[in-house]
């Protein structure tokens, strides 16, 4: 079946824009993560949804990151007033309720802040 | 602090050898440990999960070990083949499900 799908799979803005990045995980998973991974170093953890349960936001840096989940599916992260730290890959998985918590990953987005 | 440490440096090994990487964690009290590969320009992917109470866990060329008195991690990669080069992860579930990541060890492997 179908993985986990993220759009734009790159994205270009200018310092001070607002930007959103999607996230379709795979059918049926009710855990949603997203995390960013800047050049060589590992993933840190922005954000994490779980069914209907209230999201763990502990990662997100700043008040200018959100992001929502609708619909128990699709999620949108948005960056608003992005700085030029902000440019990183951002990654989003999502697991299985239960188990081993394996968590399956999207290609991710790199977004560069100019 | 709390800390996950894997060796920046790359990794350089022969085809045909074991190649050996550590995962070193402190003030953690993890359930359970997990290892990724990751290629370049792609997202991380699954490869084995180590439970606190296990000692080992293999899959086909792959072996993980967990000593949670030394707080470390070994993952094995048995008769290496260049198609084995990329980063690998670990990743500590510190009990909120969201995992968190070493800085990962590039793995290089010459034919």
């Amino acid at each position: 079946g179908a993985g986990v799908s993220q759009s734009p799979s790159n994205k270009v803005t200018e310092k001070g824009k607002d930007v959103e990045l999607r996230c379709d995980p795979i059918s049926g998973h009710t855990a949603l993560y997203w995390y960013r991974q800047s050049l060589g170093q590992g993933l840190e953890f922005l954000i994490y949804f779980q069914g209907n349960s209230a999201p763990d936001k502990s990662g997100l840096p700043s008040d200018r990151f959100s992001a929502e989940r609708t619909g128990g599916s699709v999620s949108t992260l948005t960056i608003q007033r992005t700085q030029q730290e902000d440019s990183a890959v951002y990654l989003c998985a999502s697991s299985s309720e239960g188990g081993n918590n394996e968590q399956f990953f999207g290609p991710g987005t790199r977004l560069t802040v100019l | 602090s709390q800390k996950i440490e894997q060796n920046s440096e790359a990794l350089n090994i022969q085809e045909g050898k074991t190649a050996t990487l550590t995962c070193n964690y402190t003030n953690y009290s993890p359930a359970y440990l997990q290892w990724y590969r990751q290629d370049p320009g792609r997202g991380p992917v699954f490869l084995l999960l180590i439970r606190e109470n296990e000692k080992e866990k293999r899959k086909e060329r792959l072996k993980v070990t967990f000593d949670t008195t030394l707080k470390q991690s070994l993952f094995h990669i048995t008769a290496s083949q260049p198609a084995d080069s990329a980063t690998y992860l670990c990743a500590l579930d510190t009990g909120r499900r969201a995992l968190t990541f070493g800085s990962g060890t590039r793995l290089q492997v010459q034919p």
